[in-house]
């Protein structure tokens, strides 16, 4: 079965420190891999994706970065934090190709991690 | 701006009763699914309607889907206190890379009292 980690599960970080957060998934290989955040209380905003190794796309401009040095492997980086920045973090997973119910139907499921939750001070 | 929205943003039931969801959205779909969020976790995926559908039930869900109203609802029935989380809304859109977008609304919070 597939399984999706998340470290670390909680970070304190001074405005102005570098960031990492590192997602991996198992049981699966060439995922489609997605970072997230989720201010209080809110939805979910898509911040990246990424279709293959080394292949990233941003969704909205921002502090922050994206890298998948492996298939299976998605880092969400920051040079320098901003207050801005605190928040949950979700990485989610899904298959690579669409799945396809009656007609032109596309969908897929994301898979979702237990998040990181990021407080810069 | 937010694709779904969700309605009320919070709702607080006792056990055993039903708790209805509601999500509005604002452009065409392709599918609509149905996330919950235990506090401070992930997100989990519930059910997905697809835009040719009207009703679909799984176990104590039951998600109908009205297109022409670019609304939907959950239904949650014989709620249990473990049915506490909150639940979202994502509308879905296939794209040419073969990634697929969830945009997701704000979130009911569901509070079952025992």
């Amino acid at each position: 079965s597939q399984t999706i980690h998340q470290w670390p599960a909680t970070l304190v970080q001074p405005v102005g420190s570098p960031l990492s957060l590192e997602c991996t998934v198992e049981g699966t290989s060439n995922p489609n891999l997605y970072w997230y955040r989720q201010a209080a209380g809110r939805g979910l905003q898509l911040l990246f994706y990424s279709v293959g190794i080394g292949q990233i796309s941003s969704e909205v401009p921002q502090n922050l970065s994206a890298s998948r040095p492996q298939d299976r492997q998605f880092i969400l980086s920051s040079k320098k934090l901003l207050l801005s920045d605190s928040g949950f973090y979700l990485c989610a997973w899904s298959v690579h190709e669409l799945k396809r119910t009656g007609g032109a139907t596309f969908y897929n499921e994301q898979f979702f991690g237990p998040g990181t939750r990021l407080t810069v001070l | 701006s937010q694709q779904g929205e969700e309605d009320p943003q919070a709702l607080s039931i006792q056990e055993g009763e039903n708790a209805t969801m509601n999500c509005s959205y604002k452009t065409s779909i392709n599918n609509l699914q149905w996330y919950r969020q235990n506090s401070g976790r992930g997100l989990v995926h519930l059910i997905l309607i697809r835009s040719n559908e009207r009703e679909k039930h799984s176990g104590r869900l039951r998600v109908t889907l009205d297109t022409s109203k670019k609304s939907s609802s959950l239904l949650i029935t014989a709620s249990r206190a473990a049915d506490t989380a909150s639940y979202f809304c994502a509308t879905g859109f296939p794209r040419m890379d073969s990634s697929y977008k969830l945009i997701f609304g704000s979130g009911t919070r569901l509070l079952v009292r025992p």
